[in-house]
């Protein structure tokens, strides 16, 4: 069983629709990362988190440590959000990481 | 505000032959990361260097080792290339990272192909 684990593995949307990303880890964390990395390969750092809730534009995140759990929720979805969501956990001086959500949005 | 870059951008090589691919971190930025992305499988963690020292490294074999200068920049090499070797090798930096509270940013990867 993976350490850390993302649901679901593929979600494809109408624009507009509200996108929840989630990741259930089994390990300690001092902190969780949620990434970006879009088709031709590039990745962006969206959140670090190690505890609430943070929001940027329409993205949000939260997590809840005794549950070892953590959503992504997009809002309004647009296209341009299509990519491939990673959901990764700062363990015993490393990242480990899911193995991804691929999001594809629809006008 | 310059970002992690890495060269070269894409490298063929043959089995048994080594490899040297070089990153640069964002300016001021102390730690250095590389990953392993191998086609259909997830992120994996490589090493870990900050002040020029390994702090750690993933279950990969010895022959993938690497070295942080005294300017942050880094180097991974692999010896002995191998055909699953063939991945996406992403660097990454940020401020020192004790306790991975230190969002990383992430170069755009050298694609490393085994023939």
């Amino acid at each position: 069983k993976n350490e850390v684990e993302q649901s679901p593995q593929n979600l494809t949307a109408q624009e507009g629709e509200f996108i929840t990303i989630n990741c259930s880890y089994s390990v300690g964390i001092s902190a969780l990362h949620w990434l970006q990395q879009h088709p031709g390969g590039g990745i962006v750092s969206l959140f670090m988190l190690s505890s609430g809730k943070k929001k940027h534009g329409r993205l949000i995140a939260t997590i809840n440590i005794q549950e070892k759990h953590s959503s992504l929720h997009i809002t309004a979805s647009h296209p341009r959000d299509s990519a491939v969501y990673i959901c990764a956990v700062w363990n015993t001086d490393k990242l480990i990481f899911g193995t991804g959500t691929r999001l594809q949005v629809f006008p | 505000e310059a970002g992690v870059t890495q060269s070269p951008t894409h490298l063929i090589k043959t089995r048994g032959q080594q490899v040297t691919l070089r990153c640069s971190p964002i300016s001021g930025h102390t730690s250095v990361y590389w990953y392993q992305q191998a086609l259909g499988l997830g992120l994996q963690f490589l090493l870990w260097y900050d002040e020029g020292e390994e702090r750690n490294r993933g279950n990969f074999p010895p022959r993938f080792s690497g070295r942080q200068f005294p300017n942050y920049s880094s180097e991974l090499n692999v010896n002995a290339l191998e055909l699953e070797d063939s991945a996406r090798y992403l660097c990454a930096s940020s401020w020192r990272a004790g306790s991975g509270n230190q969002p990383q940013h992430f170069g755009d990867g050298t694609r490393l192909s085994i023939l």
